[in-house]
């Protein structure tokens, strides 16, 4: 059975910096796409950042340059490094897996974690 | 990047009834057209990809169509746990993106 849980999650100043993990379970990452989604009430569901399995990566224009994904291949994780964090990216990050099958598209999001929530607040 | 504009918003049905939710991309996507449900605390689920797929375990009651930017969503004889919040989302071209989802209540 796949499962992702992530953590890392929390409460943190403007400006910080936070890391938040995704450990999964019931398949190899390096073997898929996996992409960080967040949420918020307002602004709804955006498109993060992404790992190929070609070991190429993406981001939004929202947070490149200062959030960085990586995975560990030992741990069979993956991790997003947050840094220079702002109020508008308070949100539920997912992590995801990316389903087979789409077209030669990596944006069919077949697996989905339960979510970790980053609150940034002074 | 491609603005998802879905409709309605929000609407209100019955057990048993058919329901349609549409979705329309600023530029053609082709069929790169996935619907997800969410229910409230949960992560969205993967309904229908690529326009007309329905993703492994999900009701035939469910259905999609459409083509570049023109997408709909139809759920025939809805089912009491139906009942949630259903977004799409174009995946043509990076950014991924999403509407901003129809409620369907009772």
């Amino acid at each position: 059975e796949v499962q992702l849980v992530e953590t890392g999650g929390g409460l943190i100043q403007p400006g910080g910096s936070l890391s938040l993990s995704c450990a999964a379970s019931g398949f190899i990452v390096r073997n898929y796409d996996m992409s960080w989604v967040r949420q918020t009430p307002e602004k709804g569901l955006e498109w993060v950042s992404i790992f190929y399995s070609s070991d190429t990566t993406s981001y939004a224009d929202s947070v490149r340059g200062r959030f960085t994904i990586s995975r560990d291949n030992s741990k069979n994780t993956l991790d997003l490094q947050m840094i220079g964090l702002r109020a508008e990216d308070t949100a539920v990050y997912y992590c995801v897996r990316s389903s087979r099958g789409c077209m030669g598209s990596s944006g069919c999001l077949g697996d989905w974690g339960q979510g970790t929530v980053v609150t940034v607040s002074s | 990047d491609i603005q998802m504009t879905q409709s309605p918003s929000s609407l209100s049905a019955s057990v048993g009834h058919r329901i349609t939710i549409t979705c329309r991309a600023s530029q053609s996507i082709g069929i790169y057209l996935n619907w997800y449900q969410q229910k409230p605390g949960k992560a969205p689920k993967l309904l229908i990809y690529t326009t007309f797929n329905l993703q492994v375990g999900v009701p035939s009651r469910f259905s999609g169509s459409g083509s570049g930017t023109d997408f709909t969503l139809t759920i025939d004889s809805l089912q009491p746990e139906d009942f949630a919040t259903y977004f799409c989302q174009q995946s043509h071209t990076l950014p991924w993106t999403f509407g901003l989802g129809t409620s369907v209540e009772i």
